[in-house]
């Protein structure tokens, strides 16, 4: 199983919602990886878990909130979110962090409305 | 600090007919390089990478890439392009103390019949 999946694909919310997206692996990865990504532009890095821990923040404002409950599952929790938010939301593995391959899996359409 | 510039932002080219799309990095340290795919409204696929040896990497779908140390460069190629290869291209690196998957601003490969 090299997959990565990521629920919902597609989901709207008001401004004044608070919503999670869901990530996924079985492939025994340490490592998972949020990337927001706007049309028409490359995945820009957010949050990197090493073995279940934070190890990255990239000056990424507090109404993201990363969890990693367990070294299979990597949440994001949505609350407060800017129409300017509304992006492709990516979740991507690896067996360590910075290794040579990561798996990406097919994103959150996320619409804030 | 790495960086990654893919100086084409849209490559049109006919069904059959030979495609480069152009990347290069700026680094002072080693590097691993990657080409990764994006078809509309998917994830990243890794289409191939770099991380020593053989200067020559071939990866899936046909597509090859040439590291070129002196010129700073891995180009990306297909000797025959197919409808289904219209998808956006990023070239990625790793390298550094960071450590970090940095991404080109991306190609668009159309592909007209």
């Amino acid at each position: 199983d090299t997959e990565v999946t990521q629920t919902p694909k597609h989901l709207v919310m008001g401004m004044t919602n608070k919503k999670s997206l869901k990530c996924e692996q079985h492939m025994g990865h340490r490592a998972m990886y949020w990337y927001k990504q706007k049309a028409k532009k490359p995945p820009e890095l957010m949050f990197v878990y090493s073995y279940e821990k934070l190890s990255i923040n990239e000056s990424v404002p507090s109404r993201f909130s990363p969890e990693c409950p367990n070294s299979s599952l990597l949440n994001l929790h949505l609350h407060a979110l800017q129409p300017e938010d509304s992006a492709l939301y990516l979740c991507a593995s690896s067996r360590l962090s910075g290794d040579t391959e990561a798996f990406f899996g097919q994103g959150t359409r996320l619409t804030v409305v | 600090a790495q960086s990654v510039t893919q100086l084409d932002s849209q490559v049109p080219v006919f069904e059959e007919a030979p495609v480069e799309l152009r990347c290069n990095y700026s680094s002072s340290v080693s590097v691993y390089l990657f080409w990764y795919v994006q078809y509309p409204n998917q994830g990243l696929q890794l289409l191939l990478k770099y991380l020593s040896g053989s200067t020559l990497v071939k990866g899936i779908n046909g597509f090859e890439a040439e590291f070129n140390k002196s010129q700073t460069s891995f180009h990306l190629r297909k000797p025959s392009v197919h409808i289904s290869d219209t998808a956006e291209y990023f070239c990625a690196v790793i390298g550094g103390a960071t450590n970090k998957l940095i991404f080109g601003t991306g190609t668009l490969l159309a592909v007209q019949p």
